[in-house]
């Protein structure tokens, strides 16, 4: 059962270009997001979070927007860049009874900035 | 900014040995660790939770005798992969949690191919 799901395997865009990178969830009990980057054998690295309680988180040329209504989130690079080719992932925070929290990943969608 | 070590980065083993992974926590605590394996192009699925002083919690499907885990120290966790065979060949990842509530730092993964 993926909770976290990215329907784009690929994304293409030319440099300089924005790409939207776009997220879906089943989960209302989600209260926390995150995008992650990750390059070919190594760990993701953290990107940029938003809150459920809000719906737009900027910094730099990365901007996350959240619907909650519509379950979806979306990452907004502009202007891409060549180093930004890699894949990303968002995430997804469950905070369950005792104060833990879970991460779920989305299966992830591979960007590549074309000069 | 807090860094999770992760060794080895690459392993080969025969069919049937027992492969460790270990995961530190540089500069901080991790009371809590978590384990990732992700296959080819697919999204990073969470193995178990590790607590410190404790019995790790595993995910639903995963075979807490096959997979030990060990958490003897606030630095340091273990994965063990028990009798390996081929289809445990995969990427492994772990992540602590780093102060903040929503703050998670991965390892750079372990590639491990069984042969």
């Amino acid at each position: 059962d993926q909770q976290v799901k990215q329907n784009s395997p690929s994304l293409s865009v030319q440099e300089g270009r924005i790409s939207i990178l776009n997220c879906d969830y089943t989960n209302s009990m989600f209260d926390y997001f995150l995008w992650y980057k990750k390059y070919p054998a190594e760990g993701p690295t953290f990107l940029i979070s938003i809150s459920s309680i809000k719906d737009k988180n900027e910094d730099g040329r990365f901007t996350v927007f959240l619907n909650k209504s519509a379950k979806h989130l979306s990452l907004h690079i502009v202007p891409s860049q060549p180093g930004d080719s890699a894949v990303y992932f968002c995430a997804a925070i469950f905070r369950y009874t005792g104060g833990g929290n879970k991460l779920t990943f989305g299966t992830g969608t591979q960007l590549k900035v074309e000069l | 900014g807090a860094v999770v070590s992760q060794h080895p980065s690459r392993v080969i083993c025969k069919s049937g040995t027992s492969v460790k992974i270990e995961c530190r926590s540089l500069d901080f605590q991790a009371t809590t660790m978590f384990w990732y394996r992700q296959f080819p192009k697919q999204s990073l699925m969470l193995m178990a939770t590790s607590n410190e002083g404790s019995k790790a919690t595993y995910e639903q499907g995963v075979e807490k005798d096959k997979f030990l885990i060990n958490h003897a120290s606030l630095t340091l966790s273990t994965l063990t992969v028990t009798s390996a065979h081929p289809e445990d060949s995969s990427f492994y990842i772990c992540s602590a949690r780093t102060g903040t509530v929503y703050g998670y730092t991965f390892g750079s993964g372990t590639r491990l191919t069984v042969v």
